[in-house]
């Protein structure tokens, strides 16, 4: 199965870190993606992760990979008001990307 | 991102038009897909090409009607659309279809009438 999912909505206030996590079902994903979408816009890659590694950092961004647990999460550190989105996880096998419903980030003063 | 527009950025349309939507990457990439957002649903792949040929076409209904014509263009013909088709169609590209990440254009949303 390709079934991934997230919990629908994040509200973190501004300053602090938020983390979205994600569970996902296809044991053969090679690749994990984080994607951003902002309101009237399309997807933005913001980060990725190889199945074979268990953590990667880039800037602000960090994202953890239980591949035991198939797990994936994506902590944003000192979370800003730009920070307001919704987040996809999403897992790829083949050519095939599966996404998520996407987390709804809200970001309050 | 620029790097893959989609034109138009919103289009109405009564069941009986038949439209098309364009999507143009300048990323030198050599594959292409179409994927349909709808609301309070996860994104639904629905076609993808590679080096200009199909290689998925996700049980997608025949009203829908792709056309890859180079490895920088990609359209997606609509005709005798259905209200349930209304939706934002998001095209996205990768250097390849196995590993390389998709990048997405900012989308068309379609409004069926």
């Amino acid at each position: 199965g390709e079934d991934v999912e997230q919990s629908l909505f994040l509200s973190v206030r501004e300053g602090d870190s938020s983390v979205i996590n994600c569970t996902y079902t296809d044991s053969s994903s090679t690749y994990l993606y984080w994607y951003k979408q902002e309101p009237g816009a399309g997807l933005q890659l913001l980060t990725y992760i190889f199945s074979n590694m268990d953590m990667k950092q880039d800037q602000r961004l960090t994202v953890l990979l239980n591949k035991k647990d198939k797990h994936l999460s994506l902590r944003i550190a000192d979370t800003q008001t730009g920070d307001s989105a919704i987040y996809f996880c999403a897992e790829r096998s083949d050519y095939k990307l599966s996404f998520g419903a996407g987390t709804t980030v809200t970001v309050r003063a | 991102e620029t790097g893959v527009t989609q034109t138009p950025r919103h289009l109405v349309m009564g069941m009986t038009n038949k439209k098309s939507l364009k999507c143009e990457q300048h990323l030198g990439h050599n594959a292409m897909y179409w994927y349909k957002q709808s609301a309070k649903k996860p994104l639904e792949l629905m076609f993808v090409y590679s080096l200009e040929e199909r290689v998925e076409n996700n049980s997608v209904p025949s009203r829908f009607s792709p056309e890859c014509p180079n490895s920088s263009h990609l359209f997606l013909h609509l005709h005798t659309l259905q209200p349930e088709d209304s939706a934002l169609y998001l095209c996205a590209s990768s250097q390849d279809s196995f590993n390389q990440p998709q990048h997405f254009g900012d989308g068309t949303r379609l409004s069926i009438l």
